[in-house]
């Protein structure tokens, strides 16, 4: 297995823009996650979803994010507007749903918001 | 509030030392505690976990230590290597589930 994709690896946008972050999950896994790394707030849990659907996204900083999984093997993160304290690295992960069952990282994707 | 506090932020070892990272939580409803690492330019990846019900796990030179009590578990690398220069984060969560509470993280560098 591929392993979680992300893309972009690097995206630099000017503030005000729209930016789309996308996931494909590891195949069969019933969980997605969206977290975001700061070196200030460390690694923050945005939102997670179980068979497609969110289940807590109280994570989301403000309505300016939005997150959806149309299907089981794509999840798009979406900033809309952006702004410069979006910057940071954006991770999806995915899992089974069964107990104790690792996270698996994607390599992220580095938000640059100028 | 859910939080899992992490000490320290950073690390130096020598080659072949010791490195001990500490995590310390509020919630006692926490019943799993992983730890993963990360390499720069990737995502952590899951290293080694402990469930409460056990004072201690080692796997090769990766040992955590849970004292329940405390509330208080860590992480200790026997004999260091350079590669294992690299982010640690302790977590959390209840019921075993999924959605973990991470600590801050520590950078560990192992100097040859």
């Amino acid at each position: 297995d591929a392993g979680v994709i992300q893309s972009p690896r690097h995206e630099v946008t000017e503030m005000g823009q729209e930016v789309t972050l996308r996931c494909k999950p590891i195949s069969g896994h019933d969980y997605l996650f969206w977290y975001r790394q700061t070196m200030m707030r460390g690694l923050e849990l945005l939102i997670y979803f179980n068979n497609n659907v969110p289940i807590d996204d109280s994570g989301m900083p403000e309505d300016r994010f939005s997150a959806k999984m149309p299907n089981a093997s794509f999840s798009t993160l979406k900033i809309q507007p952006s702004e410069p304290r979006d910057s940071a690295v954006y991770f999806c992960a995915s899992s089974f749903r069964d107990r104790g069952s690792p996270l698996h990282f994607g390599n992220g994707t580095r938000l640059t918001v100028t | 509030q859910q939080q899992v506090k992490q000490s320290p932020q950073s690390l130096i070892v020598q080659k072949g030392g010791i490195s001990i990272i500490n995590c310390a939580y509020e919630n006692t409803a926490f019943d799993y505690f992983p730890w993963y690492q990360q390499f720069p330019g990737k995502g952590p990846a899951l290293l080694i976990a402990i469930r409460p019900d056990v004072s201690e796990k080692k796997e090769g030179r990766f040992t955590i230590s849970f004292n329940k009590s405390a509330k208080q578990f860590s992480l200790h690398i026997m004999d260091s290597q350079p590669g294992d220069s690299a982010t640690y984060f302790c977590a959390a969560s209840i019921n075993a589930g999924n959605m973990l509470t991470f600590g801050g993280g520590t950078r560990l560098m192992v100097k040859p």
